[in-house]
């Protein structure tokens, strides 16, 4: 049964650059399912997806978040990352990985905090 | 504002039927399946319906979807207390080139 399980600091400061990485377990990143997205939940709020990236390094952004956002995939060690630069508070927010463009499968989501 | 309009709150009684709209356009909902998700407090979305009127492995089929032109539905029927969460509607969208979600509806059981 595939997991996956995001990681990262739980808190970043303003200007700063956000970095998390989501593990796969139980099924390979590279196997039938070509592409692993990012999406984020500020709290008392709605979904909000940031992106996608296929095994090949090919990506989509969400428009409102691509001049700030790279996605990155590791076949080796079966991860994904999302990077967010120049964050501010209104970047505060659950992000969670998933399994397909609109997932199949999510991650349990880790939570950052932006603030000095 | 979400691309994808949701009914911000629904309700019903334990063995009622309850319907959850989710409105789109043109170029996300009638060109492109729709998943529907399931968020208990505190925990993570998990999926419910894909394309439109499938259901994911595991749900039961008081759970079921729909779509007419621009809309996609999710009627939940024989409500229970475990159905209490919040439900978010998702679909690819041609000329933003991504995921668009609704803004989510809460769904109480009185």
């Amino acid at each position: 049964q595939v997991q996956l399980q995001e990681s990262g600091p739980g808190l970043v400061k303003p200007s700063q650059t956000l970095s998390l990485t989501c593990t796969v377990s139980g099924d390979s990143i590279s196997g039938a399912v070509d592409y692993w997205s990012w999406i984020r939940q500020p709290a008392g709020t709605g979904l909000e997806w940031i992106g996608r990236i296929h095994i090949s390094g090919n990506t989509n952004y969400n428009p409102s978040l691509k001049s700030r956002v790279t996605m990155s995939v590791d076949t080796s060690k079966n991860q994904i990352s999302l990077k967010l630069r120049s964050v501010t508070a209104a970047d505060t927010a659950v992000y969670y990985c998933g399994r397909g463009t609109a997932p199949d499968v999510w991650g349990k989501g880790t939570t950052v905090i932006v603030s000095s | 504002q979400s691309v994808l309009t949701q009914p911000p709150s629904a309700s019903g009684t334990p063995g009622q039927r309850v319907t959850i709209s989710c409105s789109g356009s043109s170029v996300n909902i009638e060109r492109n399946g729709v998943n529907w998700y399931q968020q208990l407090p505190g925990t993570a979305p998990e999926l419910l319906m894909y394309s439109y009127d499938q259901r994911a492995s595991g749900v039961p089929d008081r759970f079921s979807g729909s779509k007419s032109g621009t809309s996609a539905s999710l009627a939940i029927s024989g409500l229970q207390s475990g159905d209490e969460a919040d439900y978010y509607c998702a679909t690819w969208d041609d000329s933003l080139d991504g995921v668009v979600f609704g803004g989510g509806t809460k769904l109480t059981v009185l």
